[in-house]
């Protein structure tokens, strides 16, 4: 069993779609993280949590709706989402967020069609 | 601004051969992290190994070993002995200060040829 893990791998979905990625960790971590991963681009930090409070939206859209019910439970809930969206989202914890070293998961390959 | 350069897109070595990735960083800090991680086909990102910007001894873990140059901004990483395992996306990042956010490079693609 991998220390961070995501749900679904794949995910395809239209543009009046509303979905819910789901990210889990195993490590004891108090701090979770989503970054977007596309092709040409560094990796983008969207959102951070820790201790279940939300510590940082990097000027992501509205469309993008995180939830941390949990130190170990994070989600991305996706409505109305344009195909410029399309990327692999990748979720990834750590001891708390004043230490960088990150763990992660595999990610989640969303198209938007 | 803090930024990360990998200039080499692609690289490709023989299997059991060493091969040295490149990495350059801007920043003033003067206390920071870097760090080298490694993506494979399975897309899950995997950190190789990690530098504390205050030590001076290069670090290594078991075949990977960095050339950190303070002076420089430069943290290269050596592969020894390379096995097919080891192709993957292999990612620089920094973290400085207060800010702990993770600053990441593009990216070399590394091929390990058999």
């Amino acid at each position: 069993e991998t220390g961070v893990t995501q749900t679904p791998r794949h995910l395809v979905m239209g543009m009046t779609n509303k979905k819910s990625l789901k990210c889990e960790q195993h490590l004891g971590h108090n701090a979770m993280y989503w970054y977007k991963q596309s092709a040409k681009k560094p990796l983008e930090l969207m959102f951070v949590y820790n201790f279940k409070e939300q510590t940082e939206n990097n000027s992501v859209p509205s469309r993008f709706s995180p939830e941390c019910p949990n130190s170990s439970h994070l989600f991305l809930h996706l409505h109305t989402l344009q195909p410029e969206d399309s990327a692999l989202y990748l979720c990834a914890s750590s001891q708390s967020d004043r230490i960088p070293e990150a763990f992660f998961g595999q990610g989640t390959r969303l198209t938007v069609v | 601004a803090q930024t990360v350069t990998q200039s080499q897109p692609e690289m490709s070595v023989q299997e059991a051969e060493t091969v040295t990735l490149s990495c350059t960083y801007d920043t003033s800090e003067n206390n920071y992290y870097l760090f080298w991680y490694k993506q494979p086909p399975s897309r899950q990102m995997i950190l190789v190994i990690r530098q504390e910007a205050y030590k001076q001894q290069n670090a290594t873990e078991n075949r990977f070993s960095v050339n950190f140059q303070k002076a420089a901004k430069s943290f290269s990483l050596k592969i020894s002995d390379s096995q097919l395992g080891d192709t993957a996306m292999y990612f620089c990042a920094f973290c400085a200060g207060n800010n702990r956010k993770l600053i990441w490079g593009l990216g070399t693609s590394l091929a390990v040829n058999p």
